[in-house]
């Protein structure tokens, strides 16, 4: 089965700085890759996600990058806020199968004012 | 977006006892799942309930332990059995519907 390796497990930056979340996964045929932040107290939301077709992604301040022959997926977000403090899943599945995805580990996500 | 509740948010539990926590979605859909998230961890998938029929569970985990009711397409609920500390989690409620929806998560803490 498929099997997602996120780092690193958490994060700390200044406010206005970038972060950077970087995620590897094994199965080949895996080709949606979501991006999920979690609020303290809060279930998961999900917040940008790619797919196998597209190299790179941006919604405003984040952006996700694929490189699907290196098997490895990016999070990327500038000019970070003390709101973008959080834990960010990062997941992998096979959209013609099943919808089930296999998450990550998770980011502790440490935004310093 | 689709709105989904859970109850209760929180509870505290004796060992041995049971907790059934529920899920309320604002719409109709086909399948729920329900998910644990251990403190630091990942989300793993407990089972995933369908309406009409019994509930597929994931390696590791199972019906005895964790019933899960789907009485209809808007509603389910997950039963915590035989509780001990272990099983101390973070329980979380899903959908999909073009993207995956998540509860708030019941917390559970068992002592």
């Amino acid at each position: 089965g498929e099997n997602v390796e996120q780092h690193p497990s958490t994060l700390s930056v200044q406010e206005g700085d970038s972060a950077v979340i970087k995620c590897t996964y094994s199965d080949s045929a895996s080709n949606y890759f979501p991006w999920y932040k979690q609020e303290l107290g809060k279930g998961p939301q999900l917040i940008i996600d790619i797919r196998s077709n597209v190299g790179e992604k941006k919604d405003q301040r984040i952006a996700v990058t694929l490189n699907k022959t290196a098997k490895h997926f990016s999070l990327h977000i500038t000019e970070t806020q003390p709101e973008d403090s959080a834990v960010y899943f990062c997941a992998a599945r096979f959209s013609g199968g099943s919808y089930i995805p296999t998450f990550g580990r998770g980011t502790s996500l440490i935004v310093h004012p | 977006s689709a709105v989904i509740s859970q109850k209760p948010s929180r509870d505290i539990c004796q060992r041995g006892t049971s907790l059934t926590i529920q899920c309320q979605v604002d719409s109709q859909v086909t399948m729920m799942f329900w998910y644990r998230q251990q403190p630091g961890q990942s989300l793993t998938l407990i089972a995933t309930a369908n309406q009409g029929s019994e509930a597929t569970y994931e390696s590791g985990f199972v019906i005895d332990k964790f019933p899960i009711s789907r009485p209809n397409l808007t509603f389910s609920t997950l039963t915590v059995s035989n509780m001990s500390p272990e099983d101390s989690s973070i329980y979380l409620c899903s959908f999909t519907q073009g993207e995956q929806y998540f509860g708030p998560g019941t917390r559970l803490t068992v002592t």
